[in-house]
């Protein structure tokens, strides 16, 4: 597609309840990523996925948190046993990795509230 | 512990005047550094980059100044417009096959008419 597509663009949930979130990255788009932002904080990076490279998980906040790629495209977030602290935008992007700044073109996010 | 700090959480700006919004980094070993705009409900959209090389750059009315020995960098927006009026965040990339960007807490940018 043409940008970053992620879906639910909400999400309310109950505490303790799974969600999964996708991402529909840019195509030919080798590298993805998943930053959240919190109400007032910045961007706070989650996971990082660089072709068939194994994954950067230093962000993952706890194990309950996990993320996949599969067939090197879309990406699915998958939050376990929801706490209402995870309640944020969830910001999907996707780089065409190489020398350069790298630049990130992040999609809408997907606001996630644990009630 | 933040590497990447905008201080700064909001700035109000004259249409037509200077804006100006900072950043300081602790990593000297990040090797590129990029701003992003953000709108309310949209994702950050990259605005312009610079690499560590480098002490300017400039796109228009927006400019960046990077000062290495500080760990300070700087965009500049002139004139301020009223639709510049949004988030800004700075980032930096840390390097080598690092592709991931670590990103300040934003600055909230008014432009007044």
């Amino acid at each position: 597609g043409a940008g970053v597509s992620q879906s639910p663009s909400n999400k309310v949930t109950e505490k303790g309840k799974d969600v999964e979130l996708r991402c529909d990255p840019i195509s030919g788009h080798t590298a993805l990523y998943w930053y959240r932002q919190s109400l007032g904080q910045g961007l706070e990076f989650l996971i990082y996925f660089q072709g068939n490279s194994a994954p950067d998980k230093s962000g993952l906040p706890s194990d309950r948190f996990s993320a996949e790629r599969t067939g090197g495209s879309v990406s699915t977030l998958t939050i376990q046993r929801t706490q209402q602290e995870d309640s944020a935008v969830y910001l999907c992007a996707s780089s065409l990795m190489g020398s350069g700044a790298n630049v990130l073109t992040f999609g809408a996010g997907s606001r996630l509230t644990v009630l | 512990d933040q590497q990447v700090k905008q201080n700064s959480p909001s700035l109000s700006v004259q249409e037509g005047r200077i804006s100006i919004l900072n950043c300081d980094y602790t990593n000297s070993m990040f090797d590129y550094f990029l701003w992003y705009k953000k709108y309310p409900a949209e994702g950050p959209t990259f605005l312009i980059s610079i690499s560590s090389i480098k002490d300017k750059n400039e796109d228009g009315r927006f400019t960046v100044f990077l000062n290495k020995s500080a760990k300070h960098l700087s965009l500049h927006i002139v004139p301020s417009q009223p639709g510049d009026s949004a988030v800004y965040f700075c980032a930096a990339r840390g390097g080598g096959s690092q592709g991931n960007l670590i990103f300040g807490k934003g600055t909230k940018l008014s432009v007044k008419p």
